[in-house]
């Protein structure tokens, strides 16, 4: 397995774009988080799905945050419009039900934007 | 708030001594605990976790101590490696009650110098 797959690695976008983070889980994998990194707060769960469906968005900023996961092998995470304070690395992880809270994470998207 | 809290966010030590990484949190409904590392342009790995009914968990030169009394936990790396140099991550959950979701630390900075 390739293991967890986000896209893009980087993304730069102006003030008031829109701006859509893909991930694709680990096959077989029951459970789907979106964290974000800065440094103030280290790493934030924004949202997290089980069998594709939101468990809790608690963690979302605010409206302009959205997630989907339409299907069991696609995610993604939409800011519209984004933000300076947006920027971040933004890791999305799968893990197994029963897996004792280890997850797998992605490589991350760095998002500036400017 | 932040109910997992990684104090020091740098932390040098010299090659083959030991490094000491502290954890502190706040919600005692937390049963589960895990540090991960991190590499630059990586997602977090998991490398070991705790159970609350336990006080130590030992896997080679990674030992996690746990006190529930005073909400701590800490991780012990011995001997230090320059491959240890990396970003480590407390990570807590309630897991017994159904919990999936990790709420991580700030992270701390590991250097170990040759």
């Amino acid at each position: 397995d390739a293991g967890v797959i986000q896209s893009p690695r980087h993304e730069v976008t102006e003030m008031g774009q829109e701006v859509t983070l893909r991930c694709k889980p680990i096959s077989g994998h029951d459970y789907l988080f979106w964290y974000r990194q800065t440094m103030m707060r280290g790493l934030e769960l924004l949202i997290y799905f089980n069998n594709n469906v939101p468990i809790d968005d608690s963690g979302m900023p605010e409206d302009r945050f959205s997630a989907k996961m339409p299907n069991a092998s696609f995610s993604t995470l939409k800011i519209q419009p984004s933000e300076p304070r947006d920027s971040a690395v933004y890791f999305c992880a799968s893990s197994l039900a029963g897996g004792q809270g280890t997850y797998t994470f992605g490589s991350g998207t760095r998002l500036t934007v400017v | 708030d932040q109910q997992v809290k990684q104090n020091s966010p740098s932390l040098s030590v010299q090659e083959g001594r030991i490094s000491i990484l502290n954890c502190d949190y706040t919600n005692s409904m937390f049963d589960y605990f895990l540090w991960y590392k991190k590499y630059p342009a990586e997602g977090p790995t998991f490398l070991i976790s705790i159970s609350s009914i336990k006080d130590k968990n030992e896997d080679g030169r990674f030992t996690v101590f746990l006190n529930k009394s005073a909400k701590h936990l800490s991780l012990h790396i011995v001997p230090s490696q320059p491959g240890d140099s990396a970003v480590y991550f407390c990570a807590a959950s309630a897991l017994n009650q159904g919990a999936q979701k990790l709420v991580f630390g700030q992270g701390t900075r590991l250097t170990i110098n040759p």
